[in-house]
């Protein structure tokens, strides 16, 4: 148990459909991440928020929309997704967001078909 | 932009002791550099930190030479329970912009 928990574990989706994914951090930090895991490749940041605040938007595509309501949850919004998007994504959380201590959730697996 | 730099893989054996290096030739002066463990499935997990010279904790030792241009993870008496992937985190700051650069990971496979 890390602190971080993300839901679902898994999802499978089309793509034409709308989902999301949530993220919920019980270490009371500041900031909060978004990272892609692809097989075979490094990890790739995608969005920062640091006091709620969105700091960086690392070129995603617009069909990923991050939300921030408040310090302790981030979710994902995917809409129109691509199958090349299948991937594992990482929600973590630090302190700040100049800290990089940072405490990882399980993961959520995505498919899109 | 600083940059990270480790091998893609490692094979040892269980009772060894393993040193995976990372090279990171623009690191920020003052930032931290942080190992993670992840297995497969699970999310990246801290594993140690330091700052220069050596740290030591109940999993890992970290030594960073002087000029912090590198960083070495080492593990005492591998098992089988540290087949991972093993990831070097450093800070840089350009233009007060901060970023922090992951490493590509270091997969090491440990055998009987």
């Amino acid at each position: 148990e890390t602190g971080v928990t993300q839901t679902p574990r898994h999802l499978v989706m089309g793509m034409t459909n709308k989902k999301s994914l949530k993220c919920e951090q019980h270490l009371g930090h500041n900031a909060m991440y978004w990272y892609k895991q692809s097989a075979k490749k490094p990890l790739e940041l995608m969005f920062v928020y640091n006091f709620k605040e969105q700091t960086e938007n690392n070129s995603v595509p617009s069909r990923f929309s991050p939300e921030c309501p408040n310090s302790s949850h981030l979710f994902l919004h995917l809409h129109t997704l691509q199958p090349e998007d299948s991937a594992l994504y990482l929600c973590a959380s630090s302190q700040d967001a100049q800290g990089n201590t940072i405490y990882f959730g399980e993961g959520s697996w995505l498919t899109v078909v | 932009l600083a940059k990270t730099t480790q091998p893609i893989s490692m094979d040892s054996y269980e009772g060894q002791e393993v040193n995976i290096t990372c090279s990171h030739n623009n690191i920020a002066t003052n930032d931290y550099i942080t190992w993670y463990q992840q297995f497969p499935s699970q999310g990246p997990r801290f594993i140690i930190q330091g700052y220069k010279t050596k740290v030591t904790n109940e999993v890992a030792s970290l030594f960073i030479p002087a000029d912090r241009k590198s960083s070495t993870l080492s593990l005492p008496r591998v098992s089988l329970s540290d087949t991972a992937v093993y990831y070097c985190l450093v800070g840089d700051e350009v233009d007060s912009n901060y970023q922090l650069i992951w490493g590509a990971g270091t997969k090491l496979i440990i055998k009987p």
